[in-house]
């Protein structure tokens, strides 16, 4: 079972920050990633994290992304930065990502707002 | 990037009907494809991967078919439960990408 929380409201120009926890199951060995979906619209993966760490970030966002892993809490956690209405979404945790792995578990989703 | 196209962008059908959706890949991801069902505020549910290997739980009227660049996901009789958004997504190779969507409207 995963579960996203955070903040449902963020300022332009500051960084969304989401923790993703995991439960039920061990983090070992699985890819971890990000996706998003703005209102109405399809679905951007962000990156993964393997539970060692290493990152594989999606170009398009990298600039402004960081994912991290805590594998001690069974948790992951996205940070994106500068961000603007555009970022507007829901946002998904999901296990896979990596390589020969679709996604096969998902959060609930949380929806993240960017307004002043 | 791997851009992943879908057709029909929306498919009007009845309880019972024979349902195929195309996704199409710009180019060759072998079989790493998945497809996914969306309902109406729920995240996505992975239905079908590597192609035309059918996941744990699904109903076996879901099959998936293709390789390369061309790839189906064939509903052999809708039922009720099944009217939802289809995401094809492509894992072959990095950034993963997915299907602009399908919609499966009642008719």
């Amino acid at each position: 079972l995963l579960q996203e929380s955070g903040p449902g409201l963020v300022k332009p120009s500051e960084t969304l920050s989401l923790t993703c926890s995991v439960s039920g199951d061990s983090m070992n060995n699985y890819y971890w990633s990000w996706i998003r979906q703005p209102p109405g619209k399809g679905l951007e993966w962000f990156g993964y994290i393997f539970y060692s760490g290493n990152t594989n970030y999606n170009p398009s966002l990298k600039s402004r992304i960081t994912i991290s892993v805590d594998t001690s809490k069974n948790q992951f956690s996205l940070k994106l930065s500068s961000v603007t209405a555009a970022d507007t979404a829901v946002y998904y945790c999901a296990r896979g990502g990596g390589y020969s792995y679709a996604f096969d578990s998902w959060g609930q989703g949380i929806l993240v707002t960017v307004s002043s | 990037d791997i851009q992943m196209t879908q057709s029909p962008s929306t498919l009007s059908s009845s309880v019972g009907d024979r349902v195929t959706i195309t996704c199409r890949a710009s180019q060759s991801i072998y079989h790493w494809l998945a497809w996914y069902q969306q309902k109406p505020g729920k995240a996505p549910k992975l239905l079908i991967y590597k192609a035309s290997s059918l996941e744990n739980g699904v109903p076996s009227r879901f099959s998936g078919s293709g390789s390369g660049t061309e790839f189906t996901l064939t509903i052999s009789s809708l039922q009720p439960d099944d009217f939802a958004t289809y995401y094809c997504q492509q894992y072959n190779s990095y950034p993963r990408t997915f299907g602009q969507g399908t919609k499966v409207e009642i008719k």
